[in-house]
């Protein structure tokens, strides 16, 4: 079992939808960061939480850290907001990553 | 300010060949963790290095090496360079204190050939 499980691993979406993509770990952390990696590679760090919920925009982040589970919300999503969203946990001394979750919105 | 800038871009290498990859963190930043991201493994973390020293480290072979240098500025090397080897290699640069964000360079798509 990987420390870090994303789910789903692929999401089509229609333009205007909810969008929920959501992250399970079992090592112990800090803190979890939701990643945001479009195509060419580079990633944009959306979140950094380690309680409760943050909200930017149209995204929202939760984290239940007795559950060990986050989840990340996207809200009207927009063809723009393809991309491939990854979930990664501090532990120990190293970062541990989902494998993504990759969104396609289609307008 | 400038973000985190990575070079080269792209690069391709032979077997057995060493490589060197530069990142430059964002002003004022002392922290530079790199990653490697393959199609089969994803994301990994490499190491990281804050104020010269590294302070964290992944399971690499030693192969893979890196420095940072006073201005905060961060090299990686890898040697004896293998089929497996390629992959984006991604820098990141924080402040470096617990809960920080982290903002990543572009990264450098390096091919094993």
């Amino acid at each position: 079992k990987n420390e870090v499980e994303q789910s789903p691993q692929n999401l089509t979406a229609q333009e205007g939808e909810f969008i929920t993509i959501n992250c399970s770990y079992s090592v112990g952390i800090s803190a979890l960061h939701w990643l945001q990696q479009h195509p060419g590679g580079g990633i944009v760090s959306l979140f950094m939480l380690s309680s409760g919920k943050k909200k930017h925009g149209r995204l929202i982040a939760t984290i239940n850290i007795q559950e060990k589970h986050s989840s990340l919300h996207i809200t009207a999503s927009h063809p723009r907001d393809s991309a491939v969203y990854i979930c990664a946990v501090p532990n120990n001394n190293d970062m541990r990553f989902g494998a993504g979750t990759r969104l396609t919105v289609k307008p | 300010k400038a973000g985190v800038t990575q070079t080269p871009r792209y690069l391709i290498k032979t077997r057995g060949q060493q490589v060197t990859l530069s990142c430059s963190p964002i002003s004022g930043h002392r922290s530079v963790s790199w990653y490697q991201q393959t199609p089969g493994q994803g994301l990994q973390f490499l190491f990281e290095y804050f104020s010269e020293t590294q302070r964290n480290k992944g399971n690499f072979p030693g192969r893979f090496s890196g420095r940072q240098f006073s201005n905060s500025r961060s090299e990686m090397n890898v040697s004896t360079l293998e089929l497996g080897d390629s992959a984006l290699y991604l820098c990141a640069s924080s402040t470096g204190a617990a809960g920080n964000t982290i903002y990543f360079g572009e990264g450098s798509w390096l091919t094993v050939v």
